[in-house]
């Protein structure tokens, strides 16, 4: 299997201007999460979702939007793009549910520059 | 809520020396998991290790080791026999227990650059 997939892997965008960063998972995984990754700050979760039709806020969900239509995706939009939102974004997914660990499976990441 | 720290932003390692990565982290529960993720330079994200906080004995993974101390919340990343393939950022991180609501997401650290010196 595939695992986590992300396109694109590199985007520059125009301040203003929106797009969707895909993420995809062969897994069947139920969680999903979107992570964004600056310089000196660790990486920060944007959006996550526990199931398809289920999504919540992070620590950083301000200009972006999520959904879960399907198990498998979880896009990530960004409605007006600002240049503060230059940053490495990754998406991660695990199984859910039950006391049992279960790895995060990240995927290889997005670099987005917003001119 | 709860809170990673790497107060280290760089360490420097001889090749084939051993180097010991810090970390301590904020919790109200009794029952977490931790984690230390490599970063290469190709970007993308590993585990190397996890520690599950109900277990006494410190995981183990080949060369990477940890010494878990849960009263003093602190959860350090041992590299032994260091190689250049080491020389990458790594990040420790928090899970919640699943009876929280919150075992979907992790917490970083703001990571730590290790260089491997040959």
């Amino acid at each position: 299997n595939a695992g986590v997939t992300q396109t694109p892997k590199f985007q520059v965008l125009k301040t203003g201007q929106s797009m969707t960063l895909q993420c995809a998972q062969d897994m069947n995984h139920e969680y999903m999460s979107w992570y964004r990754q600056d310089p000196g700050m660790g990486l920060r979760l944007i959006h996550y979702s526990v199931g398809a039709g289920i999504t919540d806020q992070g620590e950083v969900p301000n200009g972006y939007n999520v959904s879960r239509s399907t198990t498998e995706d979880f896009p990530l939009r960004l409605l007006s793009a600002a240049p503060s939102q230059t940053s490495v974004y990754f998406c991660a997914s695990s199984y859910g549910s039950g006391a049992n660990y279960n790895e995060q499976f990240f995927g290889p990441g997005t670099r987005l520059t917003v001119l | 809520a709860q809170t990673v720290t790497q107060s280290q932003p760089e360490m420097s390692v001889q090749e084939a020396e051993t180097v010991t990565l810090s970390c301590t982290y904020d919790t109200s529960e009794s029952d977490y998991y931790l984690f230390w993720y490599k970063q290469p330079p190709s970007r993308q994200m590993i585990l190397v290790i996890r520690q599950e906080a109900y277990k006494q004995q410190n995981a183990t993974e080949n060369r990477f080791s940890v010494n878990f101390q849960k009263a003093a919340k602190s959860f350090s990343l041992k590299i032994s026999d260091s190689q250049l393939g080491d020389a990458a950022m790594y990040f420790c991180a928090y899970r919640a227990p699943y009876y929280t609501g919150a075992n979907s997401k992790l917490t970083f650290g703001k990571g730590i650059t290790l260089s491997v010196r040959p």
